[in-house]
């Protein structure tokens, strides 16, 4: 079964500084990847998504990932962070081909942004 | 155009009660989710509908049912509520139906915040 390491539960970040947020997948096949994010008190929105294609992704916001399959990676970037960025992010996965209709998510990792 | 929305928006139940919570979406979406979040653990699927009619048991479908109502609503219940169900229940919805679900994009409701005493 999938699933999916978001390795750090919680990153503060100076308003200015660049981000990046981790996620690793265990997967065999190629998986379809998401990032998704948490404003407090709110549902989910999702910030981009990978499945073929062009490795770089870019999203709303001003967000990136990059997928590295050698490195089982799906890494989200900002080069600059904004005050109103401090949410949670959540990396998620689905199954590629095999009729799965589960989005396994990560833990998610919880940002601060310090003036 | 409202999206997904959730009622209630929180909820505080004795063990042993029951519920049920509301969704509803005004996108046309073929697929419908329901979700629990709870801190640490992300979030974990509940149960899916893939079309109007069909129901399937997702991640953690134990002390839960659903009924899709019909196109726009999905309602969750629990009939007999325990402190474990204590979390956040999110529904979601995409436009996909069954074979197409794996890169669709969800649009999740703002979510309904329950307590089990």
């Amino acid at each position: 079964a999938q699933s999916v390491t978001q390795p750090d539960i919680h990153i503060t970040v100076s308003e200015g500084a660049s981000l990046e947020l981790r996620c690793n997948y265990s997967y065999g096949a190629t998986p379809y990847l998401f990032w998704y994010v948490q404003s407090p008190g709110q549902g989910l929105q999702l910030l981009l998504k990978y499945f073929s294609g062009d490795t770089l992704v870019q999203g709303i916001k001003g967000f990136e990932a990059e997928f590295k399959r050698s490195q089982s990676s799906f890494n989200l970037r900002k080069p600059s962070v904004h005050w109103s960025d401090a949410a949670e992010y959540f990396c998620a996965v689905v199954e590629s081909g095999a009729g799965s209709y589960q989005l396994t998510f990560g833990k998610g990792t919880k940002l601060s942004v310090i003036p | 155009n409202a999206g997904v929305t959730q009622t209630p928006k929180f909820q505080v139940l004795k063990t042993g009660q029951s519920m049920t919570l509301q969704c509803a979406q005004d996108m046309n979406h073929n697929s419908m989710y329901w979700y629990r979040q709870d801190p640490g653990m992300g979030l974990r699927l509940i149960y899916y509908s893939a079309s109007e009619g069909t129901t399937d048991k997702g991640e953690v479908p134990n002390g839960y049912n659903v009924s899709r109502l019909n196109k726009r609503e999905f309602s969750l219940r629990l009939e007999s509520a325990a402190p474990s169900q204590t979390s956040v229940y999110f529904c979601a919805s995409s436009a996909g139906t069954s074979g197409a679900l794996s890169t669709d994009t969800q649009y999740f409701g703002p979510g309904t915040r329950l307590t089990v005493l």
